[in-house]
């Protein structure tokens, strides 16, 4: 089965600017996860989707935003980037619910952002 | 959801089995124990996960103390593709923050 897809993969932005990145899960699961990866920072949690609700929201400003649609696919946005805001964001589905399998988490490649 | 302590690295020699330490003494019995991996600028790989019993899989095993408080991954004969960065994570289910620590980086040496 199709795994977990992130477009695009590379994008280059400059200061100010918006972002949307796109995460199509796999085939029926029902939540999807957003993380941030920097060097410094390791892996941080965003926010997580389940049927369309957020569940729940990491340590970001609102700047970053994220949304989930009938189909299980999720978009986040970031608006006026900032320099620090480089990174490789990643987005993992689940099945979700209660169980231990219906919590492994499959995560897509990424989209690795530039700000200049 | 629960926090995870790991070594920050670890060297392994090529065919000999790594074993990965995870401390988690605030884990609350419902968390399940998961373990990922992740070879340089990739998405992070599923590994395995347990609640409470040992676990093995086609990949590793999970070896989780009695008391819960911690774990030890074994990669039972390490190759050099196994060299990566080695995440523990405790987690319920959707609904929580999922806490990812700075994880082990494993080298594996020929």
């Amino acid at each position: 089965k199709a795994g977990v897809t992130q477009t695009p993969r590379y994008l280059i932005k400059t200061r100010g600017q918006q972002v949307t990145l796109s995460c199509s899960p796999i085939s029926g699961h029902r939540s999807v996860s957003w993380y941030q990866q920097t060097p410094g920072q390791g892996l941080q949690f965003l926010f997580e989707y389940f049927s369309e609700t957020q569940r729940n929201k990491g340590n970001f400003p609102g700047r970053f935003s994220g949304r989930q649609f009938s189909n299980s696919r999720s978009e986040m946005n970031v608006s006026t980037l900032e320099l620090g805001d480089s990174a490789l964001y990643l987005c993992a589905s689940s099945r979700g619910g209660v169980g231990s399998g219906a919590n492994v988490l499959t995560f897509g490649a990424g989209s690795r952002l530039t700000v200049l | 959801d629960a926090k995870t302590t790991q070594p920050p690295s670890m060297d392994c020699a090529e065919g000999r089995a790594a074993n990965l330490p995870c401390n988690h003494s605030t884990i609350s019995g419902n968390e399940y124990v998961y373990w990922y991996r992740q070879i340089h600028s990739q998405g992070p790989q599923y590994i395995i996960h347990g609640l409470k019993n040992n676990e093995t899989n086609e990949m590793a095993s999970l070896i989780i103390t009695e008391d819960r408080k911690s774990s030890t991954l074994i990669l039972p004969h390490a190759t050099l593709r196994d060299t990566a960065v080695y995440y523990c994570i405790v987690r319920v289910r959707t609904g929580f923050k999922t806490i990812f620590g700075a994880g082990t980086r494993l080298f594996v040496k020929a």
